[in-house]
């Protein structure tokens, strides 16, 4: 099976810190996601990345930046982290062939600034 | 841009009964696929079951059943003898066809489904 590996399950940080959060899947998957989860608002996307050095902003790109400098790791970054960026953040892959296929995610990482 | 919609934030239903779960999406491509997604307390994101638009038959996976209405763009899943396992998040999602790069999944707000036994 697939397996989508978040490096941390709980984060707290400080307003202001920079943030990192790390993504690693095993089954040489071409495209990459980070969701943000919200209660009400659902899952929303905040990058994606289709092959390695490759990003494309989502819908909620704002105060967030990627990196993929491997083509098994995604990795989210909040620049200077800020209350507003509390929220579960949920990352996926896939294989990039398309068709009726969904994602595999990873089981997320629930992110408190403080 | 492709939106998605479940209007019902929470839903409860007895063990054994049947309960519908409603998502509606707005599109104006023909060709596309839909999901619906399962999210346990464990966070773990599960893929319930799946439609490519093309196909008129409702898919079908044991208990879990779809209604599929194409020209009423409408995608209502159907839990059948529900479970105590049931009681999860459920999230409904468009991926289109056809999109440059990855195809990205569009979800619905989420429909928290509580089982009371």
């Amino acid at each position: 099976d697939v397996k989508v590996t978040q490096s941390s399950r709980y984060l707290v940080k400080r307003t202001g810190e920079k943030v990192f959060l790390e993504c690693v899947q095993d089954m040489d998957h071409e495209n990459m996601f980070w969701y943000r989860q919200d209660p009400g608002l659902g899952l929303r996307l905040i990058y994606f990345s289709y092959d390695v050095k490759m990003k494309e902003k989502g819908d909620i790109p704002e105060g967030y930046s990627v990196s993929r400098e491997k083509k098994e790791r995604f990795s989210l970054i909040l620049e200077s982290a800020s209350t507003n960026q509390t929220s579960m953040y949920l990352c996926a892959s896939d294989s990039g062939a398309g068709g009726p296929w969904g994602y595999t995610f990873g089981s997320g990482t629930r992110l408190t600034v403080v | 841009a492709q939106t998605v919609t479940q209007s019902q934030p929470e839903m409860s239903v007895q063990e054994a009964e049947t309960v519908t779960l409603s998502c509606t999406y707005d599109t104006s491509e023909s060709d596309y696929y839909l999901f619906w997604y399962k999210q346990p307390p464990s966070r773990q994101m599960i893929l319930v079951i799946r439609q490519e638009a093309y196909k008129q038959q409702n898919a079908t996976e044991n208990r879990f059943s779809v209604n599929f209405q194409k020209a009423a763009k409408s995608f209502s899943l159907k839990i059948s003898d529900s479970q105590l396992g049931d009681a999860a998040m459920y999230f409904c999602a468009y991926r289109s066809e056809f999109n440059q790069g990855a195809q990205k999944l569009v979800f619905g707000q989420g429909t928290r489904l509580t089982i009371n036994p």
